[in-house]
Parts: structure tokens; C-alpha cells; sequence
């Protein structure tokens, strides 16, 4: 079965600062990784996605994360922090099977100070 | 596209009334997804369907809750009597292929039910 825990319910930075917000996962296939961002009283907005290929994708808003299957991890990060970045963080993985199903995890808030 | 629409975008209503919440999903995708969101239980799938079809209502609380697809452009969820513990924010999302293409979010209903 899989799963994704995300490490870190609030994370703060300074504005101009590393973002490095956590995601590990367990999964028995390949997995398809996500990362979504949700702005206050708004819907889950995509990042970025790792289906195949290129274990480093790149998403909007200069956000990207690095595949790594050793480590069974799918960080997230962003070289300079901007005060629009303040939102909650969800990664998620594919349940395998099919069906589309995403298992999310608890999700990260992120706050962004000058 | 105008993406997922969802209606109400807010709803307020008594304990013991009956809600209907809406959501349209994109014109194309096969799969339709209902969740909730709350502070303490973070996000939830509650069911989701294919092609119109109910593929898992494992997540749905209680037998209060029932979601419908009568065709692939329309799903209703209905909370029928309401209690003021199904307060929380809920959205719809759709997709559509193999997998590899994320979920598309809709803006959420807010309901409160005092």
C-alpha cells in the first residue's frame, strides 16, 4: 500500500531564503509523485509531477523536486523564497491500480517573512 | 476551460437540514473525485467514480452522505440530516487517462452547519 508523509507541518523562511519543504512515500511500483499548493480559500493547485523519466522536474513559480528512489523521497524546493509563497504544501502519491486515486499527505504551511 | 465548478461556493444551514453541494467537472475527464477538508482530519477522499460509476465509497462518513453522477457532466454530494461536524470545506476534482495526469481542483463549497 502506499503512503506519504511529509515532514514538517509549518515551515518558516525568510523572504529570499531556501525552500525546502519534505516529502517521503512508500509505494511497492513505481510511483507517480505530486506536489500540489492551496492559497487561502482556494482549491489544490498543481506544482509539479513525477510520472517517468527525469528524476529532477521542474514546476511554476520556480519550484522544483528531485526524485530520488533510494531515499524513497520527493523534496520540494524553491532557491529564493517570495512572500507570495505563503500557502499549504500537499505532496501525494498514485495509489497503484488504477483508478487515478491520489493518497495526500498531511500537507506543509509555509509562511514567508520579510 | 473553466475548469471545475463547484456551487455553492458557501453554504450556511441548520443541523438536521438537507445540503446538496454541485460540481461540474472538465468537459473530457472520466473520473470524478469528492473530498473533505478540515483542520483536524486534514484532506479526505471521501468517493470517487468512473465514467459515472461509483468506484469507491469507503471514505463517505455515514450513511447521512450520498454522491450521485447522472451523467459526466454533473455530481452532486448530499449531507441529509446535516450535523454541525460536516462543517468543512469540500471539493471536487476531476482527471482523466492513465495516471500520469494530475487532478484538477475545483474552488470548494464552505459549508457551515450551526
Amino acid at each position: 500500500a502506499q503512503s506519504v508523509t511529509q515532514l514538517g507541518s509549518h515551515v518558516s523562511v525568510s523572504e529570499g531564503a531556501l525552500v525546502l519543504l519534505r516529502c517521503n512515500y512508500s509505494s511497492s511500483v513505481p510511483p507517480y509523485l505530486f506536489w500540489y499548493v492551496q492559497y487561502p480559500n482556494q482549491g489544490l493547485q498543481l506544482l509539479l509531477k513525477y510520472t517517468t523519466g527525469a528524476t529532477l522536474v521542474k514546476g511554476i513559480n520556480g519550484f522544483e523536486a528531485e526524485f530520488k528512489k533510494s531515499e524513497t523521497s520527493f523534496h520540494l524546493t524553491k532557491p529564493s523564497a517570495h512572500m507570495s509563497d505563503a500557502a499549504e504544501y500537499f505532496c501525494a502519491v498514485r495509489v497503484s491500480g488504477g483508478y487515478n486515486k491520489l493518497i495526500f499527505g498531511a500537507g506543509t504551511r509555509l509562511a514567508v517573512h520579510p | 476551460d473553466a475548469g471545475v465548478i463547484q456551487s455553492p461556493r458557501h453554504e450556511v444551514t441548520e443541523m438536521g437540514q438537507e445540503v446538496t453541494l454541485r460540481c461540474k467537472p472538465i468537459s473530457g475527464h472520466d473520473y470524478l473525485f469528492w473530498y473533505r477538508q478540515t483542520m483536524m482530519r486534514g484532506l479526505e477522499l471521501l468517493i470517487y467514480f468512473n465514467n459515472n460509476v461509483p468506484i469507491d465509497d469507503s471514505g463517505m462518513p455515514e450513511d447521512r452522505f450520498s454522491a450521485k453522477m447522472p451523467n459526466a457532466s454533473f455530481s452532486t454530494l448530499k449531507i441529509q440530516p446535516s450535523e454541525p461536524r460536516d462543517s468543512a470545506v469540500y471539493f471536487c476534482a476531476s482527471t482523466s487517462g492513465t495516471g500520469r495526469s494530475e487532478q484538477y481542483f475545483g474552488p470548494g463549497t464552505r459549508l457551515t452547519v450551526t
